[in-house]
Protein backbone atom coordinates (compact mmCIF):
# COMPACT_ATOMS: atom_id res chain seq x y z
CA UNK A 1 0.00 0.00 0.00
CA UNK A 2 0.85 3.41 -0.09
CA UNK A 3 3.45 4.76 2.15
CA UNK A 4 5.32 8.03 3.46
CA UNK A 5 8.43 7.58 5.67
CA UNK A 6 10.24 10.09 7.49
CA UNK A 7 13.77 8.46 8.25
CA UNK A 8 14.84 11.08 11.21
CA UNK A 9 12.70 9.65 14.19
CA UNK A 10 14.78 12.56 16.34
CA UNK A 11 16.40 15.80 15.34
CA UNK A 12 18.57 18.31 17.71
CA UNK A 13 19.45 22.14 16.33
CA UNK A 14 20.97 24.73 18.66
CA UNK A 15 18.68 27.60 18.66
CA UNK A 16 19.52 29.71 15.82
CA UNK A 17 20.26 27.05 13.80
CA UNK A 18 18.44 25.62 10.99
CA UNK A 19 16.49 22.38 10.54
CA UNK A 20 15.83 20.45 7.80
CA UNK A 21 12.95 17.52 8.39
CA UNK A 22 12.59 14.42 5.27
CA UNK A 23 9.75 12.42 3.94
CA UNK A 24 9.38 10.29 0.93
CA UNK A 25 6.09 8.68 0.05
CA UNK A 26 5.51 6.05 -2.97
CA UNK A 27 2.29 7.13 -4.59
CA UNK A 28 3.20 8.95 -7.94
CA UNK A 29 -0.38 10.40 -8.12
CA UNK A 30 -0.37 11.86 -4.34
CA UNK A 31 -0.27 15.70 -4.93
CA UNK A 32 -0.96 17.49 -1.52
CA UNK A 33 1.76 17.36 1.39
CA UNK A 34 0.99 19.12 4.38
CA UNK A 35 3.30 19.20 7.41
CA UNK A 36 1.86 19.33 10.96
CA UNK A 37 3.19 20.13 14.58
CA UNK A 38 2.41 18.42 17.65
CA UNK A 39 3.70 19.99 20.84
CA UNK A 40 3.92 18.07 24.22
CA UNK A 41 0.47 16.67 24.97
CA UNK A 42 -1.08 18.75 22.42
CA UNK A 43 -2.87 18.27 19.00
CA UNK A 44 -1.88 18.45 16.10
CA UNK A 45 -1.87 21.90 14.14
CA UNK A 46 -1.10 22.59 10.44
CA UNK A 47 1.94 24.75 10.18
CA UNK A 48 2.39 24.54 5.97
CA UNK A 49 1.96 22.29 2.76
CA UNK A 50 2.73 22.39 -1.01
CA UNK A 51 1.23 21.24 -3.56
CA UNK A 52 2.38 19.13 -6.82
CA UNK A 53 2.42 21.73 -9.52
CA UNK A 54 4.99 23.77 -7.38
CA UNK A 55 8.57 22.75 -6.08
CA UNK A 56 9.01 25.67 -3.02
CA UNK A 57 6.65 27.05 -1.13
CA UNK A 58 8.15 29.34 1.68
CA UNK A 59 6.00 31.19 5.03
CA UNK A 60 8.24 32.93 7.25
CA UNK A 61 10.86 30.70 9.05
CA UNK A 62 9.83 27.53 6.90
CA UNK A 63 10.19 26.33 3.48
CA UNK A 64 9.05 23.03 1.69
CA UNK A 65 10.59 21.60 -1.16
CA UNK A 66 9.11 18.99 -3.16
CA UNK A 67 11.33 16.84 -5.33
CA UNK A 68 8.48 14.82 -7.26
CA UNK A 69 11.05 12.79 -9.55
CA UNK A 70 12.93 11.69 -6.20
CA UNK A 71 9.68 11.12 -4.63
CA UNK A 72 10.31 13.10 -1.56
CA UNK A 73 9.89 16.59 0.13
CA UNK A 74 10.74 18.20 3.11
CA UNK A 75 10.70 20.87 6.01
CA UNK A 76 12.88 23.72 6.40
CA UNK A 77 13.15 25.53 9.28
CA UNK A 78 15.63 28.53 9.54
CA UNK A 79 16.20 30.56 12.81
CA UNK A 80 15.13 27.97 15.15
CA UNK A 81 13.58 29.32 18.30
CA UNK A 82 12.61 26.41 21.53
CA UNK A 83 9.22 27.17 20.95
CA UNK A 84 9.82 25.15 17.29
CA UNK A 85 10.16 21.96 19.65
CA UNK A 86 7.60 19.93 18.70
CA UNK A 87 6.91 16.23 16.58
CA UNK A 88 6.34 17.20 13.05
CA UNK A 89 4.37 14.88 10.73
CA UNK A 90 4.48 14.82 7.16
CA UNK A 91 1.70 13.46 5.37
CA UNK A 92 0.79 12.83 1.28
CA UNK A 93 -2.59 12.56 -0.40
CA UNK A 94 -3.57 9.34 -1.58
CA UNK A 95 -5.91 8.78 -4.38
CA UNK A 96 -8.89 8.10 -3.21
CA UNK A 97 -11.41 10.18 -4.44
CA UNK A 98 -11.22 12.65 -1.46
CA UNK A 99 -8.91 14.07 0.62
CA UNK A 100 -7.52 11.43 2.70
CA UNK A 101 -3.80 11.76 4.15
CA UNK A 102 -1.21 9.00 4.68
CA UNK A 103 0.62 10.30 7.58
CA UNK A 104 4.39 9.57 8.66
CA UNK A 105 5.58 8.40 11.59
CA UNK A 106 6.45 11.99 12.70
CA UNK A 107 10.23 13.45 13.78
CA UNK A 108 10.61 14.82 17.26
CA UNK A 109 13.03 17.90 17.13
CA UNK A 110 14.19 19.39 19.74
CA UNK A 111 15.92 23.04 20.16
CA UNK A 112 18.35 23.25 22.02
CA UNK A 113 18.98 26.72 24.38
CA UNK B 1 -14.18 30.21 17.02
CA UNK B 2 -13.62 27.07 14.81
CA UNK B 3 -12.77 24.24 17.33
CA UNK B 4 -12.98 20.06 16.99
CA UNK B 5 -13.64 19.09 20.40
CA UNK B 6 -13.21 15.22 22.12
CA UNK B 7 -14.75 13.45 24.69
CA UNK B 8 -13.57 11.72 26.75
CA UNK B 9 -9.86 13.63 27.04
CA UNK B 10 -8.70 10.53 28.84
CA UNK B 11 -10.33 6.97 29.52
CA UNK B 12 -9.62 4.00 31.50
CA UNK B 13 -11.53 0.48 30.56
CA UNK B 14 -10.84 -3.13 31.41
CA UNK B 15 -11.11 -6.20 28.06
CA UNK B 16 -14.33 -6.42 27.03
CA UNK B 17 -16.10 -3.41 27.97
CA UNK B 18 -17.87 -1.01 25.25
CA UNK B 19 -16.16 2.44 24.55
CA UNK B 20 -18.10 5.55 23.10
CA UNK B 21 -15.60 8.52 22.28
CA UNK B 22 -17.12 11.68 20.93
CA UNK B 23 -16.23 14.00 18.47
CA UNK B 24 -17.75 17.84 17.79
CA UNK B 25 -17.18 20.47 15.47
CA UNK B 26 -18.84 24.18 14.64
CA UNK B 27 -17.55 24.24 11.60
CA UNK B 28 -20.41 22.66 9.60
CA UNK B 29 -17.48 20.40 7.92
CA UNK B 30 -18.88 17.71 5.92
CA UNK B 31 -15.88 15.26 6.43
CA UNK B 32 -15.19 14.33 9.65
CA UNK B 33 -11.72 11.24 10.23
CA UNK B 34 -11.26 9.04 13.36
CA UNK B 35 -7.28 8.32 13.83
CA UNK B 36 -5.19 6.55 16.45
CA UNK B 37 -1.79 7.13 17.13
CA UNK B 38 0.75 4.90 18.26
CA UNK B 39 4.50 5.78 19.34
CA UNK B 40 6.77 5.19 16.24
CA UNK B 41 3.33 4.42 13.91
CA UNK B 42 1.89 8.54 13.20
CA UNK B 43 -1.89 8.47 12.42
CA UNK B 44 -3.46 5.47 11.22
CA UNK B 45 -6.91 6.38 9.37
CA UNK B 46 -9.56 4.28 11.02
CA UNK B 47 -12.78 5.72 9.66
CA UNK B 48 -14.20 8.70 7.25
CA UNK B 49 -17.18 10.23 7.49
CA UNK B 50 -18.20 12.35 4.30
CA UNK B 51 -21.58 13.28 5.91
CA UNK B 52 -24.34 12.18 8.23
CA UNK B 53 -24.75 8.95 7.58
CA UNK B 54 -22.13 8.21 5.03
CA UNK B 55 -19.13 6.68 6.22
CA UNK B 56 -16.05 4.84 5.05
CA UNK B 57 -13.77 2.02 6.44
CA UNK B 58 -9.90 3.84 6.57
CA UNK B 59 -6.60 1.79 6.79
CA UNK B 60 -7.84 0.08 10.10
CA UNK B 61 -11.50 -0.76 10.76
CA UNK B 62 -11.19 -4.03 12.44
CA UNK B 63 -12.40 -3.43 15.79
CA UNK B 64 -14.55 -0.49 15.65
CA UNK B 65 -17.77 1.49 14.07
CA UNK B 66 -19.42 5.01 13.97
CA UNK B 67 -21.95 6.81 13.82
CA UNK B 68 -23.10 10.32 12.42
CA UNK B 69 -26.00 11.45 13.23
CA UNK B 70 -25.65 14.91 13.06
CA UNK B 71 -23.18 16.46 10.90
CA UNK B 72 -21.42 18.49 13.93
CA UNK B 73 -20.80 14.64 15.35
CA UNK B 74 -19.01 11.69 14.59
CA UNK B 75 -18.76 9.04 17.68
CA UNK B 76 -16.14 6.17 18.03
CA UNK B 77 -17.11 3.12 19.13
CA UNK B 78 -15.16 -0.18 20.41
CA UNK B 79 -17.67 -2.84 21.31
CA UNK B 80 -15.46 -5.47 23.36
CA UNK B 81 -12.23 -2.91 23.55
CA UNK B 82 -9.30 -4.81 23.25
CA UNK B 83 -6.11 -4.03 25.10
CA UNK B 84 -4.30 -3.91 22.22
CA UNK B 85 -6.99 -0.77 20.87
CA UNK B 86 -5.15 1.15 23.89
CA UNK B 87 -3.93 4.41 22.16
CA UNK B 88 -4.47 8.18 21.55
CA UNK B 89 -7.41 8.63 19.28
CA UNK B 90 -7.77 11.71 17.07
CA UNK B 91 -10.59 13.20 15.43
CA UNK B 92 -10.22 15.23 12.45
CA UNK B 93 -12.44 17.42 10.16
CA UNK B 94 -12.80 19.13 6.71
CA UNK B 95 -14.74 21.04 5.08
CA UNK B 96 -15.55 18.67 2.55
CA UNK B 97 -14.14 15.87 0.43
CA UNK B 98 -12.83 18.14 -1.83
CA UNK B 99 -11.10 20.43 0.78
CA UNK B 100 -7.76 18.88 2.14
CA UNK B 101 -6.79 20.86 4.81
CA UNK B 102 -7.89 19.13 7.96
CA UNK B 103 -8.42 20.08 11.63
CA UNK B 104 -7.66 17.78 14.83
CA UNK B 105 -9.13 17.85 18.04
CA UNK B 106 -7.59 17.43 21.51
CA UNK B 107 -7.26 13.61 21.62
CA UNK B 108 -8.57 11.29 23.95
CA UNK B 109 -6.28 8.52 25.67
CA UNK B 110 -7.73 5.51 26.04
CA UNK B 111 -6.06 2.84 27.85
CA UNK B 112 -7.59 -0.93 28.04
CA UNK B 113 -6.74 -3.04 31.13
Amino acid sequence: GEKVEQHQSTLSVREGDSAVINCTYTDTASSYFPWYKQEAGKSLHFVIDIRSNVDRKQSQRLTVLLDKKAKRFSLHITATQPEDSAIYFCAASRTSGSWQLIFGSGTQLTVMP
Amino acid sequence: DMKVTQMPRYLIKRMGENVLLECGQDMSHETMYWYRQDPGLGLQLIYISYDVDSNSEGDIPKGYRVSRKKREHFSLILDSAKTNQTSVYFCASSLSRDYAEQFFGPGTRLTVL
